[in-house]
């Protein structure tokens, strides 16, 4: 099975720098890795994307990281604005399957 | 990307009775719809795959008797929560999977639902 785990609950960064969100995945045949952000009461939306054969994919003010080595990506939020401030979920494919398995969640709150 | 509702958004129900929760892909044809729980401060959990024109599949531990879904068509799925209990209150999260595998996947507002 797939466990998918985020290093911290909590996340303050002050507006203007640079926030880093780290998680864990236990199976390494998880191939397919996306960053969900989730505003109070609303439903998950779609930050960024990275597949297994790249190690790093940017947006729009963000950067995903992927570690296959030691089963571990990064979300990097450039320039924090007050907007940002939300549960930042991962997620992994399990397996062969069509299937998310969603990490725990950080938190993240910007101050201004 | 997908568009995805969901509706009722908030339900409160007294123990014992049944609701019913849609979800609509408005511009998009989903064979596939995923539903989700979310308890506050978790994360959300798979429930279960609904599949156009054929039963659910259900993730382990999850009562198919209690949770029925319908996917009778490729723009709506509905999940009913048969009498529903205090435990059940919960923020329930429906997604449409537009194209291939997993990689494009679109999440409802979701509907809080209270049973008291």
């Amino acid at each position: 099975g797939e466990s998918v785990g985020l290093h911290l609950p909590t996340l303050s960064v002050q507006e203007g720098d640079n926030s880093i969100i780290n998680c864990a995945y236990s199976n390494s045949a998880s191939d397919y890795f996306i960053w969900y952000k989730q505003e109070s009461g609303k439903g998950p939306q779609f930050i960024i994307d990275i597949r297994s054969n790249m190690d790093k994919r940017q947006g729009q003010r963000v950067t995903v990281l992927l570690n296959k080595t030691v089963k571990h990506l990064s979300l990097q939020i450039a320039a924090t604005q007050p907007g940002d401030s939300a549960v930042y979920f991962c997620a992994a494919l399990r397996g062969n399957d069509y299937k998310l398995s969603f990490g725990a969640g950080t938190t993240v709150t910007v101050r201004a | 990307g997908a568009v995805v509702s969901q509706h009722p958004s908030w339900v409160i129900c007294k123990s014992g009775t049944s609701v019913k929760i849609e979800c609509r892909s408005l511009d998009f044809q989903a064979t596939t719809m995923f539903w989700y729980r979310q308890f506050p401060k978790q994360s959300l959990m798979l429930m279960a795959t609904s599949n156009e024109g054929s039963k659910a599949t259900y993730e382990q531990g999850v009562e198919k008797d209690k949770f029925l879904i319908n996917h009778a068509s490729l723009t709506l799925s509905t999940l009913t929560v048969t009498s529903a209990h205090p435990e059940d209150s919960s923020f329930y999260i429906c997604s449409v999977q537009t194209s291939g595998r997993g990689n494009e996947q679109f999440f409802g507002p979701g509907t809080r639902l209270t049973v008291l």
